[in-house]
């Protein structure tokens, strides 16, 4: 069946670079996203890959793909106190339309 | 372009109760798909809606149901509300072709008594 999971916490000092894990298990994945989740509100989509793609980079976010490993990562460059949050992985697989598999979500603290 | 939106943001109700919670899609978007956000569980599946037909469906029992309306806007009931209902349920909708983004609303809190 489908499975994504992550670790659960990951603690990093402000100014450093935060990566977050993400493995999953449908080969027959298409997308794979990245949302983030702050306290009480929804979730929000930082960015998303295709399953055609090893790298995409936008601003100070980095996704890694490894399709035979099926893992996904995602680097947060000098990360601020405002990255705090719970960073979703999420992928579609390519016999669903709209189903969306979630990951546990990573909570990351910033240490200033 | 305004945002999903979802109403009520917080819900309180007593066991044994129903509630009927509402999602108001991004405009031109035509796929609704629900969501359960709990701490044990994570964020779980419930089922998505495209031209006012079901057409995913979670693994969640009958009690959680659902419908769409013309203009694409959603609604969710749950009936004989159980204390494991207390969740975050969140909203999210799409264009609805098969590798459209989802974009998500700011939840509805229940919590149940």
């Amino acid at each position: 069946g489908e499975d994504v999971e992550q670790s659960l916490f990951l603690s990093v000092r402000e100014g450093d670079s935060s990566v977050i894990n993400c493995t999953y298990t449908d080969s027959s994945s298409t997308y794979l996203y990245w949302y983030k989740q702050e306290p009480g509100a929804g979730l929000q989509l930082l960015t998303y890959i295709f399953s055609n793609m090893d790298m995409k980079q936008d601003q100070r976010l980095t996704v890694l793909l490894n399709k035979k490993d099926k893992h996904l990562s995602l680097r947060i460059a000098d990360t601020q106190t405002g990255d705090s949050a719970i960073y979703f992985c999420a992928e579609v697989s390519e016999t669903s339309y709209d189903k969306v598999i979630f990951g546990p979500g990573t909570s990351l603290s910033v240490i200033p | 372009k305004a945002g999903v939106t979802q109403t009520p943001r917080y819900l309180i109700k007593t066991r044994g109760q129903q509630v009927t919670l509402s999602c108001s899609p991004i405009s031109g978007h035509r796929s609704v798909s629900w969501y359960q956000q709990t701490p044990g569980q994570g964020l779980q599946f419930l089922f998505e809606y495209f031209s006012e037909t079901q057409r995913n469906k979670g693994n969640f029992p009958g009690r959680f149901s659902g419908r769409q309306f013309s203009n694409s806007r959603s609604e969710m009931n749950v009936s004989t509300l159980e204390l494991g209902d207390s969740a975050l349920y969140l909203c999210a909708s799409s264009l609805g072709g098969k590798k459209e983004t989802q974009y998500f609303g700011p939840g509805t809190r229940l919590l149940v008594l």
